[in-house]
Order: structure tokens, then C-alpha cells, then sequence
């Protein structure tokens, strides 16, 4: 079945660094691939998208390259800040199934220090 | 810029007791969801909706879930008899064409004592 694999968190960095938080994936179909973020206390925002192989979605700074070779969505930013702390979820939809549904990975912790 | 809205925010309720949870989504939207994410776990699907019936469900949504669009804004979902188990923050979302992004709501935050 679906399935969408996430690093562990917390990840803990210092404002400037360089961020990876590494996504993997598992599909049956042919699946669009996103990034949502969760910052304190709100709602599950979009981050970036992407929908099909080597398609590169980015917004805020952030990066994600759709893998298919190694079916992963890795998403990057050059320099973090201290208002990019929040919980960030790789997630897919199978496009070749009638139904829809997000399959979310468990979320990622980020934390950045001034 | 179009968002899903849902209310209340925070719902607290007794054990056993009917609790309604409400969502707005985006007007063009035709596609409607429910999630939810128990405290440090991860998003889970509910149920999805589509032309006023129900598209897919998953296991957790059983007898005691229903979904509801009474009119042509409004998407709810109702929980008839809450168990503590159900405690969790519970999202709507809508997307324009099936399989195609989803919009979420701010959610709401369901307390079962």
C-alpha cells in the first residue's frame, strides 16, 4: 500500500544553517508528492508540491525534487530561520486511485536558534 | 486569498456526549475531507466526500462518524457518542479535482473528558 517514511525529529539548528529533512515514499500508483508545515498552534499549511519525476517544487526558500529513482522528496533550504520552527509533513496522493486521500508521513520537528 | 474555515476552534466534551465539528471549504472546491491527528502522532485520514456521499472511509471511521453537507458551505462532522479516545485535533480539508492538492483548515481541537 501507500506509504510515506520521514526522518525522525527533533531536529535542533542554529539560525543560517543548512536544513535536509529527509522523505521517502512507497506507492502503488503514480503519486504527487507535497510538503505541508504545521507552525505553532495553526493549521496544516502547503507548503511545496510536486506531481511528477524530477519536478522541483520550492516556496519560502524551501526545495524538494521529486525522485523517482530513489522514491524520495527531500526537502531542503539553504539557511534557516528562527520563524521556520515548526512540525513540516512529507505526504503523497496516489493519482492512478479513485479516492484521493493524503497519506502523511509522522512530521518533523524543526527548532531554530537565534 | 480563499481558506477553509472551521469551527469551534476548541470543543470540550463529556464522555458519551454528540459533539458537531463545522467546516467551510473553499467555495469552487468540490472534493471534502476530515483528518485527524491525536497529540505527537501522525495525520490520519477519516473519510473523503464527493457529489453528497461519502468517496472512501477508513477503519477509524465507524458507526459512530458521520458526514453531513446540509448546504451548499457547510461540511460537518458529527461524532455520536465521543469516547477519550477520540480526543484529538480533527482537520477539514478541500481540494477543486479529486487527487489533486488539498486545503486545510486551522482545525479544531476536540477534548473528551
Amino acid at each position: 500500500g501507500d506509504s510515506v517514511t520521514q526522518m525522525e525529529g527533533p531536529v535542533t539548528l542554529s539560525e543560517e544553517a543548512f536544513l535536509t529533512i529527509n522523505c521517502t515514499y512507497t506507492a502503488t500508483g503514480y503519486p504527487s508528492l507535497f510538503w505541508y508545515v504545521q507552525y505553532p498552534g495553526e493549521g496544516l499549511q502547503l507548503l511545496l508540491k510536486a506531481t511528477k519525476a524530477d519536478d522541483k517544487g520550492s516556496n519560502k526558500g524551501f526545495e524538494a525534487t521529486y525522485r523517482k529513482e530513489t522514491t524520495s522528496f527531500h526537502l531542503e533550504k539553504g539557511s534557516v530561520q528562527v520563524s521556520d520552527s515548526a512540525v513540516y509533513f512529507c505526504a503523497l496522493i496516489d493519482r492512478g486511485s479513485t479516492l484521493g486521500r493524503l497519506y502523511f508521513g509522522r512530521g518533523t520537528q524543526l527548532t531554530v536558534w537565534p | 486569498e480563499p481558506e477553509v474555515t472551521q469551527t469551534p476552534s476548541h470543543q470540550v466534551t463529556q464522555m458519551g456526549q454528540e459533539v458537531i465539528l463545522r467546516c467551510v471549504p473553499i467555495s469552487n472546491h468540490l472534493y471534502f475531507y476530515w483528518y485527524r491527528q491525536i497529540l505527537g502522532q501522525k495525520v490520519e485520514f477519516l473519510v473523503s466526500f464527493y457529489n453528497n456521499e461519502i468517496s472512501e472511509k477508513s477503519e477509524i471511521f465507524d458507526d459512530q462518524f458521520s458526514v453531513e453537507r446540509p448546504d451548499g458551505s457547510n461540511f460537518t462532522l458529527k461524532i455520536r457518542s465521543t469516547k477519550l479516545e477520540d480526543s484529538a485535533m480533527y482537520f477539514c480539508a478541500s481540494s477543486e479535482l479529486r487527487a489533486d492538492t488539498q486545503y486545510f483548515g486551522p482545525g479544531t481541537r476536540l477534548t473528551v473528558l
